[in-house]
C-alpha cells in the first residue's frame, strides 16, 4: 500500500524555538494532506487540511499563525510550530489523500511525531 | 455529544477469543473507517466500508447504514492484535472524525 514518512519522528525542544515536521507521501501524489494531535489516550483531532498550492483550512480553536502549514508540493506538507511551549507537546500525525482514480479516495496515515517542548 | 462512539473504551481478552468492538455515528457519512494505532503510536488503515462486510485475514468488518452503526470483529485473537482501534467516519471533503478508540489487550 501506499507510504506516509514523517520526519522526525520525535524531537525535543526548548520553549520559544520553532519545529518543523514534514509529511511527505513516497508513491503517491497528494493534493490534500491533513494534521492531526493527539494527546495521550484521546482520539486523534483534526487541526487543518492542507491543499496544494494553497492556504490551509484550520479547524476551529486552532492557530494558524501558530502552527504554520506549507503544502508546496504534491508530495510534500509541512507544520511548523513557532515559539513552542509545553503545552504544545503532543503527538502530531499526518495523513495524504490518494485520489486514486477509483471509485473512494484512500487515506493513509503517516507514523506519527512526537514533540516534546521543556 | 462526539459524532463517533466506541465501546467498549478497553478490552481485555484471552489468547483464542473472538473479540467484538463496536461503534455508532450520528451523522450522514461517505465512508466508515476502522484504523489500528500500535503502542508506538504509528497508525494503520485496517478496512474502508460504505456497506455492508468487509474481510481481510481474521479481521471482519460490517457496517448498517440505517443503524449508523459498524462492527470490527478479530476472530482468534492473538497479543500482537493489542493495540488501539479507531473508528472513524469521513464525510464529504475526506476529513475523518474519529472515536476514542478502543484499547485492546490480548492475554496469551
Amino acid at each position: 500500500g501506499a507510504v506516509v514518512s514523517q520526519h522526525p519522528s520525535w524531537v525535543i525542544c526548548k520553549s520559544g524555538t520553532s519545529v518543523k515536521i514534514e509529511c511527505r507521501s513516497l508513491d503517491f501524489q497528494a493534493t490534500t494532506m491533513f494534521w492531526y494531535r493527539q494527546f495521550p489516550k484521546q482520539s486523534l483531532m483534526l487541526m487543518a487540511t492542507s491543499n496544494e498550492g494553497s492556504k490551509a483550512t484550520y479547524e476551529q480553536g486552532v492557530e494558524k499563525d501558530k502552527f504554520l502549514i506549507n503544502h508546496a508540493s504534491l508530495t510534500l506538507s509541512t507544520l511548523t510550530v513557532t515559539s513552542a511551549h509545553p503545552e504544545d507537546s503532543s503527538f502530531y500525525i499526518c495523513s495524504a489523500l490518494d485520489r486514486g482514480g477509483g471509485p473512494t479516495d484512500t487515506q493513509y496515515f503517516g507514523p506519527g511525531t512526537r514533540l516534546t517542548v521543556l | 455529544k462526539n459524532e463517533v462512539e466506541q465501546s467498549p473504551q478497553n478490552l481485555t481478552a484471552q489468547e483464542g477469543e473472538f473479540i467484538t468492538i463496536n461503534c455508532s455515528y450520528s451523522v450522514g457519512i461517505s465512508a466508515l473507517h476502522w484504523l489500528q494505532q500500535h503502542p508506538g503510536g504509528g497508525i494503520v488503515s485496517l478496512f474502508m466500508l460504505s456497506s455492508g462486510k468487509k474481510k481481510h485475514g481474521r479481521l471482519i468488518a460490517t457496517i448498517n447504514i440505517q443503524e449508523k452503526h459498524s462492527s470490527l470483529h478479530i476472530t482468534a485473537s492473538h497479543p500482537r492484535d493489542s493495540a488501539v482501534y479507531i473508528c472513524a467516519v469521513s464525510k464529504t471533503g475526506n476529513q475523518f472524525y474519529f472515536g476514542t478508540g478502543t484499547s485492546l489487550t490480548v492475554i496469551p
